[in-house]
């Protein structure tokens, strides 16, 4: 199974300021036909998660453009241009390559400082 | 707008048996992939199984497999996940979601999540 490994744990952020989450698998994710089968995925508190960037870097519907993904193969990053207050939450990155199974990294809990 | 609204989770003693259930609305369910992710108390999220839109084709976690069933009614805009044999790590928060996988979109994405159905596994 592929292993995706997200750093950090944990990541305090003062509103305003940016922040990134990388991901990186045991296998690259970069398929023949060009696209990177990553995602990313924000949990809020008390919510179920909600999908935030596909193929690695296109934004899902209603998704503020202060969310960007990047990378490429084995390392990808989310990053935040300015965190706000309503960004709170765990983020997960996922692979669809090599599948099954689908999976996805431990989480990264986004706090405000 | 697009609802998948899960029900059937409770309280069931190791080696029992839970059928959840997924409402979906909103959507041409019979159009779409669909999927069960699992989250344990206070853990991350695990995939669990998936079905193809016509239910021929089916998935699962090793974990999982030969224990569970994921199935489909199209008829009623449903989607099943039988559990058997169930363990005390099998006790989690069930989430069912639809793929937007199609031939522009070549990659299972999970676009809308349920609320979450809750199964514990305990004597």
């Amino acid at each position: 199974d592929v292993v995706m490994t997200q750093t950090p744990l944990s990541l305090p952020v003062t509103p305003g300021d940016p922040a990134s989450i990388s991901c990186r698998s045991s296998q690259s994710l970069l398929h023949n036909n060009g696209y990177n089968y990553l995602d990313w995925y924000v949990q809020k508190p008390g919510q179920s998660p909600q999908l935030l960037i596909y193929l690695g870097s296109n934004r899902a519907s209603g998704v503020p453009d202060r969310f960007s993904g990047s990378g490429s193969g084995t390392y990808f990053t989310l990053k935040i241009s300015r965190v706000e207050a309503e960004d709170v939450g765990v983020y997960y990155c996922m692979q669809a390559l090599q599948t099954p199974p689908l999976t996805f990294g431990g989480g990264t809990k986004v706090e405000i400082k | 707008e697009v609802q998948l609204v899960e029900s059937g989770g409770g309280l069931v003693q190791p080696g029992g048996s839970l059928r959840l259930s997924c409402a979906a609305s909103g959507l041409t369910f019979s159009s779409y992939w669909m999927h069960w992710v699992r989250q344990a108390p206070g853990k991350g999220l695990v995939w669990v199984a998936r079905i193809s839109t016509d239910g021929s084709r089916t998935s699962y976690a090793d974990s999982v497999k030969g224990r569970f069933t994921i199935s489909r009614d199209n008829a009623k805009n449903t989607l099943f996940l039988q559990m058997n044999s169930l363990r005390a790590e099998d006790t989690a928060v069930y989430y069912c979601a639809r793929d937007l996988q199609s031939v522009v979109l070549p990659a299972a994405i999970l676009d809308y999540w349920g609320q979450g159905a809750l199964v514990t596994v305990s004597s």
